[in-house]
């Protein structure tokens, strides 16, 4: 089965800095990764979709990055603002799947 | 487009009764669908996965009596918490996939907090 997991479970920025928020997989056949923001209490919203044929997918402020080899991906983030502050989630579906399997997640906090 | 529904968005119940959340798919038809549940600062854990017309594929350690899943048409799946009790409480979240080709893309309702008093 599909394992995802999320580095770091949890970071603080002061607003205007870049960063990175990481997730690997082990199984590195996969189809797709997603990447989704949670709000508190609230539902997914999807911020970035890599297909397996992707290296990379840009979305404004965001970028993500897939290595299917390294079994890694990575979210970045540029000139933060507190407005992007929730929880990342980071998903992968396998060739051999049939279902998103999600990691625990990154909750960012970004301070004025 | 690809945009799902699910209602209602909180249920708050007695413990020991039965609970039914509905997931819509409002612009496509949805040949699988599937249902996550999330409990407080966790993951979503996959509970089960159904296909238009087919009975439910259940996850390990899901309880197929207790979680009623229902997938009778192809823009409606029916999840129904039975006999609830308090350890039920979470966020249930619906995701739902077209059949059409290259359509490996889940789209994901807006989530339905389950509270079991």
């Amino acid at each position: 089965k599909q394992e995802v997991t999320q580095i770091p479970a949890a970071l603080s920025v002061p607003e205007g800095e870049n960063l990175v928020l990481n997730c690997s997989f082990t199984d590195s056949a996969i189809y797709n990764l997603q990447w989704f923001r949670q709000d508190p209490g609230k539902g997914l919203t999807s911020l970035l979709l890599i297909q397996s044929s992707q290296r990379e997918q840009t979305s404004g402020r965001l970028n993500a990055s897939l290595d299917k080899s390294s079994g890694r991906s990575t979210l970045y983030i540029a000139a933060s603002q507190p407005g992007d502050s929730a929880t990342y989630l980071c998903a992968a579906l396998s060739n051999s799947g049939y279902a998103l399997n999600f990691g625990k997640g990154t909750s960012l906090l970004v301070t004025p | 487009g690809a945009v799902v529904s699910q209602h209602p968005s909180w249920v708050i119940c007695k413990s020991g009764t039965s609970v039914k959340i509905e997931c819509r798919s409002l612009d496509f038809q949805a040949t699988t669908m599937f249902w996550y549940r999330q409990f407080p600062k966790q993951s979503l854990m996959l509970m089960a996965t159904s296909n238009e017309g087919s009975k439910a594929t259940y996850e390990q350690g899901v309880e197929k009596d207790k979680f009623l899943i229902n997938h009778a048409s192809l823009t409606l799946s029916t999840l129904t918490v039975t006999s609830a009790h308090p350890e039920d409480s979470s966020f249930y979240i619906c995701s739902a996939r077209s059949g059409l080709a290259g359509g490996n893309t889940q789209y994901f309702g807006p989530g339905t907090r389950l509270t079991v008093l």
